[in-house]
């Protein structure tokens, strides 16, 4: 059973940066993919990108190209996604979700809420 | 704007069906068959209910269909529960050199 922990809230200014984490348990974490999806308050979900941890590619939405690094560090199974330069828009849920093939997102994170506030 | 069309809202009484559509383009749905529909009640984290159009992952109930036809992709709920409420969204594999995926902007059902 693979399980997805994701690191707390965060308050944060804008103009800074944040970086979640996502830590895999269960599974072979190299083997799959793993993408970052938000959710704005009252809104839909957004894809905003995914890595490959066993080749370490990431590939980005046009959107946030440039904003976002998505990183894993295989030793400790963990993936991260830094997004810089924020704004108020930016105030989301930030959800990481394991892609076993096919967009076929089968288990998920529980959610980070990122609050962007001057 | 979100990259596929769905429509807001959906309702249907106890034991009926309902279908929701998800409208893309030749690029995203119509080139793919990796189609996926999640269920998200509120405060929690999205579901998998759907993947390759029509496939459903283990313990999701026979009662949720998928299927495609051009740009076109459907899901179907049948015998409505009250515990279907929620909010289902749609996501599609798009693009080529640059494989990305895109989300539709979700539909409310309601069980009436």
């Amino acid at each position: 059973q693979v399980q997805l922990v994701q690191s707390g809230a965060e308050v944060k200014k804008p103009g800074s940066s944040v970086k979640v984490s996502c830590k895999a348990s269960g599974g072979t974490f190299s083997s799959y993919t793993i993408s970052w999806v938000r959710q704005a308050p009252g809104q839909g979900l957004e894809w905003m990108g995914r890595i490959i941890p066993i080749l370490g590619i990431a590939n980005y939405a046009q959107k946030f190209q440039g904003r976002v690094t998505i990183t894993a560090d295989k030793s400790t199974s963990t993936a991260y996604m830094e997004l810089s330069s924020l704004r108020s828009e930016d105030t989301a849920v930030y959800y990481c979700a394991r892609d076993d093939g096919g967009n076929r997102n089968d288990y998920w994170g529980q959610g980070t809420l990122v609050t962007v506030s001057s | 704007q979100s990259a596929l069309t769905q429509p807001p809202s959906a309702s249907g009484s106890p034991g009926q069906s309902v279908t929701i559509s998800c409208t893309g383009t030749s690029s995203d749905v119509g080139g793919y068959n990796y189609v996926s529909w999640y269920q998200q009640h509120p405060g929690k984290a999205p579901k998998l209910m759907i993947y390759e159009v029509s496939k459903r992952p283990s313990g999701v109930p026979d009662r949720f269909s998928g299927s495609k036809s051009g740009n076109t992709a459907s899901l179907t709920v049948s015998g409505l529960q009250a515990e279907d409420e929620a909010d289902y969204y749609c996501s599609s594999y798009a693009g080529s050199n640059n494989l990305r995926v895109v989300f539709g902007g979700g539909t409310k059902l309601t069980v009436l």
